[in-house]
């Protein structure tokens, strides 16, 4: 699986959006984009994927560069609860693992 | 809320003592993964599960048995539990209906190995 790059920390005003970057500069045709988001004393938590195209949820949008080397986690309004480590991940589907390979993520500090 | 319990949450244990975990999950999802995460790192995989009776290894397997003798259950096993090992460890379930992609997981076991 290919190497993702994101800053350590990053701190956003309560109600803001937040625009969370990752870069893979070595992505291929098939690897997926994930995100994924670990709050205090909890399991990680499933946000948002995708592979070529901009994707919305009731989470956040995903917006992925045209040559696919980087991609933008955005959080419309962030609140209180969003404050947590944020985790970019490259996964290929096919093989018979299917483990997701963490890097250490972004940091996320919400102030009120 | 993807089904996951994870036993006991929280367990303090000696040296050379045996440790078994449990993740129980209710929605017979076929592969499962057992990750532990420590300071400076990300979740690292040490075994999953791609069925009944079917395991494998993963990136830090070394000193971790598991079994999976019914769907719902995957037991990961500390034959005999050493301080390099206190960690918390993450059960996790992948769904594999069409288009599914994401990984669900518990909420952890907090392990101290004194």
């Amino acid at each position: 699986d290919a190497k993702t790059t994101q800053p350590n920390s990053m701190e956003s005003n309560e109600e803001e959006p937040v625009h969370l970057p990752c870069n893979h500069s070595t992505i291929s045709g098939t690897d997926y984009i994930h995100w994924y988001r670990q709050l205090p004393s909890q399991g990680p938590e499933y946000v948002i994927h995708g592979l070529t195209s901009n994707v919305n949820n009731r989470m956040a949008s995903l917006a992925i560069a045209e040559d696919r080397k980087s991609s933008t986690l955005i959080l419309h309004r962030a609140t209180l609860r969003d404050a947590a480590v944020y985790y970019c991940i490259l996964k290929v589907y096919g093989g018979s693992q299917g483990n997701l390979i963490f890097g250490k993520g972004t940091k996320l500090s919400v102030k009120p | 809320d993807a089904g996951i319990t994870q036993s006991p949450r929280h367990k303090v244990t000696e040296t050379g003592t045996p440790v078994t975990l449990r993740c129980h999950q209710t929605e017979n999802h076929r592969y499962m993964y057992w990750y532990r995460q420590d300071p400076g790192h990300g979740l690292r995989l040490i075994h999953y599960s791609y069925g009944v009776k079917d395991t494998d290894k993963g990136e830090v397997s070394d000193g971790y048995s598991v079994s999976r003798s019914k769907t719902e259950d995957f037991l990961l096993t500390l034959e005999s539990a050493t301080s390099s090992q206190t960690s918390v460890y993450f059960c996790a379930i992948r769904p594999t209906g069409q288009g599914a992609r994401e990984q669900y997981f518990g909420p952890g076991t907090r392990l101290t190995v004194t």
